[in-house]
């Protein structure tokens, strides 16, 4: 069956300027994570989303960054005003359902350059 | 906090030439213990999940163990496909998100 898609692949973009991730679970999934991997670093954990819940933004660096669900199915993650900083592969991940130990299974990633 | 520390950071072996990674951790409340495996420019691919100290899960060359503070990732006899970054990432307590070590990097040459 079809995996998590991330869609651009690849985004370059300049200093200032907003930036929109797109990601389609799994379909079935209902839990959606998003993960920034910077260079060298471990995955960051940014955002969680379960069905009608409300999100679990703790992970998100500043109020720069947003995302949205719609439903049990595509989320986008906004990147407003980027720096520099914000550059790094934003992952996404979705899983069966939430609560519990459950694996997550990710897409191949947006790589983001900001000049 | 939870925390993943993995070592080596990188670790070459020669084809056939058994050896062990290692992921150390301190969680609060450990509920699942996860080893993934990502190629350049891809997605971390799942691999293992580990719930509990003294568990063992295998699957092809790969064996995974797990205690109260670390687990290993052995990988027996290897071959040039095996060259991949190695994840290990722990499921605290209350938490649904996963925190990531930095990862090894495994090279195994032919």
């Amino acid at each position: 069956g079809a995996g998590v898609s991330q869609s651009p692949s690849n985004k370059v973009t300049e200093k200032g300027k907003d930036v929109e991730l797109r990601c389609d679970p799994i379909s079935g999934h209902t839990a959606l994570y998003w993960y920034r991997q910077r260079l060298g670093q471990g995955l960051e954990f940014l955002i969680y989303f379960q069905g009608n819940s409300a999100p679990d933004k703790s992970g998100l660096p500043s109020d720069r960054f947003s995302a949205e669900r719609t439903g049990e199915s595509v989320s986008t993650l906004t990147i407003q005003r980027t720096q520099q900083e914000d550059s790094a592969v934003y992952l996404c991940a979705s899983s069966l359902r939430a609560g519990g130990v459950v694996e997550q299974f990710f897409g191949p990633g947006t790589r983001l350059t900001v000049l | 906090e939870d925390q993943v520390t993995q070592s080596p950071e990188a670790l070459r072996l020669q084809e056939g030439e058994s050896s062990s990674l290692n992921c150390s951790y301190t969680v609060s409340g450990l509920r699942g213990l996860f080893w993934y495996r990502q190629d350049p420019g891809k997605g971390p691919e799942f691999l293992f999940t580990l719930y509990s100290a003294g568990e063992e899960k295998e699957k092809e060359r790969l064996k995974a163990t797990l205690t109260k503070k670390e687990s290993f990732l052995h990988i027996t006899a290897p071959k040039p496909e095996d060259s991949a970054t190695y994840l290990c990432a722990v499921q605290g307590g209350g938490s649904e998100k996963l925190v990531f070590g930095k990862g090894t990097k495994l090279t195994v040459n032919p």
